[in-house]
């Protein structure tokens, strides 16, 4: 069983839409939660962490964490072109390592 | 966020050298350093854990004695890739946590092995 898992999309959304990203982990003891943001050949960017159940909102992004049923979410409201990149899951495991689902692909469509 | 130097961000190289990749925290200390792997369409594989002054810790199916991993100081980490083949050809990728927890990227190294 894979730690994260993520659909790989393509997930396409016209501009202005609301792009919902979704993601589930295997390790109920799992604290810390991330999604990054990657452009084709470049390394990957932090957009937002989040740690407690419940919602954290950070401009267009809100992230949303549901411990009891494993499962971490990104909203993107507004959605631009420029929005357009894979999106990576992250997930920090007690035993010091850090996995990565395999992404999803946003396509935003002008 | 912090900040990770990696070097070279590309690279190529024939067939049986080694390329040697270095990563650098500039403004904090890493006392551990995470290298993964990229291939082309897929995620970010880990290698391997690297901790200050001592060994490495590897992922299953990594070759230890492939990926050489030193992490000598809490600002550098070297991989050094040995008797590189065309299938090493990746995108390689430092990573380190800060004292917030959360991690942060160098910019990647293309490694091509021709």
């Amino acid at each position: 069983q894979k730690e994260v898992e993520q659909n790989s999309g393509p997930l396409s959304v016209p501009e202005g839409a609301i792009a919902s990203l979704n993601c589930t982990y295997s390790d109920r003891g799992s604290q810390s939660f991330f999604w990054y943001r990657q452009y084709s050949g470049k390394s990957p960017e932090l957009i937002m962490s989040i740690y407690s159940n419940g919602d954290k909102e950070d401009g267009r992004f809100t992230a949303q964490l549901n411990k009891a049923s494993q499962y971490v979410s990104l909203l993107i409201r507004d959605s631009q072109p420029s929005d357009s990149a894979t999106y990576l899951c992250a997930v920090w495991y007690n035993f010091n390592k850090f996995y990565f689902g395999s992404g999803t692909k946003l396509n935003v469509k002008p | 966020g912090a900040l990770l130097s990696q070097h070279p961000s590309w690279v190529i190289c024939k067939s049986g050298t080694s390329v040697k990749i270095e990563c650098r925290s500039l403004d904090f200390q890493a006392t551990t350093m995470f290298w993964y792997r990229q291939f082309p369409k897929q995620s970010l594989m880990l290698m391997a854990t690297s901790n200050e002054g001592s060994k490495a810790t590897y992922e299953q199916g990594v070759e230890k004695d492939k990926f050489l991993i030193n992490h000598a100081s809490l600002t550098l980490s070297t991989l050094t890739v040995t008797s590189a083949h065309p299938e090493d050809s990746s995108f390689y990728i430092c990573s380190a946590r800060d004292k917030g927890g959360e991690a942060f990227f160098g910019q990647g190294t293309r490694l091509t092995v021709v």
